[in-house]
């Protein structure tokens, strides 16, 4: 099967605080590619990251860095010293290499409280 | 790079009448289009999957004479609502992924809300 899950639906914290996004998929491919985007109030779906199924290296950017853990197929999303502008709902998705399709989970809200 | 206009931002139209939307990439070429629909506080259910120069493919549950694409060219993809009901107000979102790179991400366009009166 090829499913993402995003276990929290719901997520606030305080103006400052650090905040990790769960992302867990499945799929029968050994290659595949995994994204994290945000989707702010205004609606638009904004790309944050790609990560090859081959490349576990973690990443940082600014405050977001990303952890691949092939291990328990999880993607996880830390967003370090949040801001109120990083409200939004993050969506994590899969694409395995067959196929064209991506896999989106159910989203994670995240309300940064001033 | 690698944008997405969508086209009307958001939409009203009357019971009964049909609404089209269009997606078209600025600034690269996609031969697949995706079409989603996002209900409040939902994931995107992926529609359709556009393809230049023939027919969509369409996911399960999902009207293709209801739902009407068309990928005329590299650049766009319109959908069609046919004689809207007030049950498909939603969140249309389109997408596309650069032709020439395998492992592209989807860019989004910025949505089109519909509300069907």
């Amino acid at each position: 099967a090829q499913k993402v899950t995003q276990a929290q639906t719901e997520i606030s914290v305080v103006e400052k605080e650090d905040v990790t996004l769960d992302c867990v998929y499945e799929t029968r491919d050994t290659t595949y590619y995994l994204f994290w985007y945000k989707q702010p109030p205004s609606g638009e779906l904004v790309f944050l990251i790609r990560r090859n199924s081959f490349d576990e290296q973690n990443e940082i950017s600014g405050r977001y860095s990303w952890n691949f853990q092939k291990s328990t197929s999880s993607f996880n999303f830390t967003i370090t010293a949040s801001q109120v502008v990083d409200s939004a709902v993050y969506f994590c998705a899969l694409r395995p290499n067959t196929g064209n399709q991506f896999y989106f989970g159910t989203g994670t809200s995240l309300t940064v409280i001033p | 790079g690698a944008v997405v206009s969508q086209h009307p931002s958001w939409v009203i139209c009357k019971s009964g009448t049909s609404v089209k939307i269009e997606c078209r990439s600025l600034d690269f070429q996609a031969t697949t289009m995706f079409w989603y629909r996002q209900f409040p506080k939902q994931s995107l259910m992926l529609m359709a999957t556009s393809n230049e120069g023939s027919k969509a493919t369409y996911e399960q549950g999902v009207e293709k004479d209801k739902f009407l694409i068309n990928h005329a060219s590299l650049t766009l993809s319109t959908l069609t609502v046919t004689s809207a009901h007030p049950e498909d107000s939603s969140f249309y979102i389109c997408s596309a992924k650069i032709q020439s790179s395998y492992n592209s991400p989807l860019h989004f366009g910025n949505g089109t809300r519909l509300t069907v009166t």
